[in-house]
């Protein structure tokens, strides 16, 4: 089965940018979406298809997508950045999300 | 309002088995792929199930074939999730999602928990 990684943490200073990772094998050639999710919160779609915004998501986010490695980037990052963030891809007619990385801002 | 609501979860013995319903308003329920991601305590998102449009197409993740069925009834704009022979590893708090204007998951529900313990 297809698996995504991404690092259990990345920190930014405030204003700063944040660039979190997510690997996984020949991830250029598929879709990519992100979603931010904080506590108590169902998750929220921030990037879809490598790097599309969703209305009323910020122009701070923007997504990137190629070979092995999809980045989202939090530019000039604020403390409501704060959140676990979430990659997913769909293969073979399945769903996968990545293993999730917590954003601190500092 | 595009709204989806869950619920049904609750505490339930290891082997037991429970109903989750979704509820969907505000769009053309019957237009959409539907899907159910769980999230365990303290863990990470986990896509469970999905179902087409008209229910003919059905998948799932490995570890609930054979013991989950996701199901719909378009007129009354509602997913389900027949959870059997529930496991401990199966606690987590379940949300239904969909694709309504992107290809992700644009919207989802609230969540329910589910509790697996003897």
């Amino acid at each position: 089965s297809y698996e995504l990684t991404q690092p259990l943490s990345v920190s930014v200073a405030l204003g700063q940018t944040a660039r979190i990772t997510c690997g996984g094998n020949n991830i250029g050639s598929k879709n990519v979406h992100w979603y931010q999710q904080k506590p108590g919160q169902a998750p929220v779609l921030v990037i879809y298809r490598d790097s599309n915004r969703p209305s009323g998501i910020p122009e701070r986010f923007s997504g990137s997508n190629s070979g092995n490695t999809a980045t989202l980037t939090i530019s000039r990052a604020q403390a409501g950045d704060e959140a676990d963030y979430y990659c997913q891809v769909w293969d073979s007619s399945t769903e996968v999300f990545g293993t999730g990385t917590k954003v601190t801002v500092l | 309002e595009v709204q989806l609501v869950e619920s049904g979860g609750g505490l339930v013995q290891p082997g037991g088995s429970l109903r989750l319903s979704c509820a969907a308003s505000g769009f053309t329920f019957s237009s959409y792929w539907m899907s159910w991601v769980r999230q365990a305590p303290g863990k990470g998102l986990e896509w469970v199930a999905n179902i087409k449009q008209d229910g003919s197409e059905k998948y799932y993740v490995d570890s609930v074939k054979g013991r989950f069925t996701i199901s719909r009834d378009n007129a009354k704009n509602s997913l389900y999730l027949q959870m059997n022979s529930l496991r401990a590893e199966d606690t987590a708090v379940y949300y239904c999602a969909s694709e309504l204007v992107t290809d992700a998951f644009d919207i989802w529900g609230q969540g329910t928990m589910v509790t697996v313990s003897s």
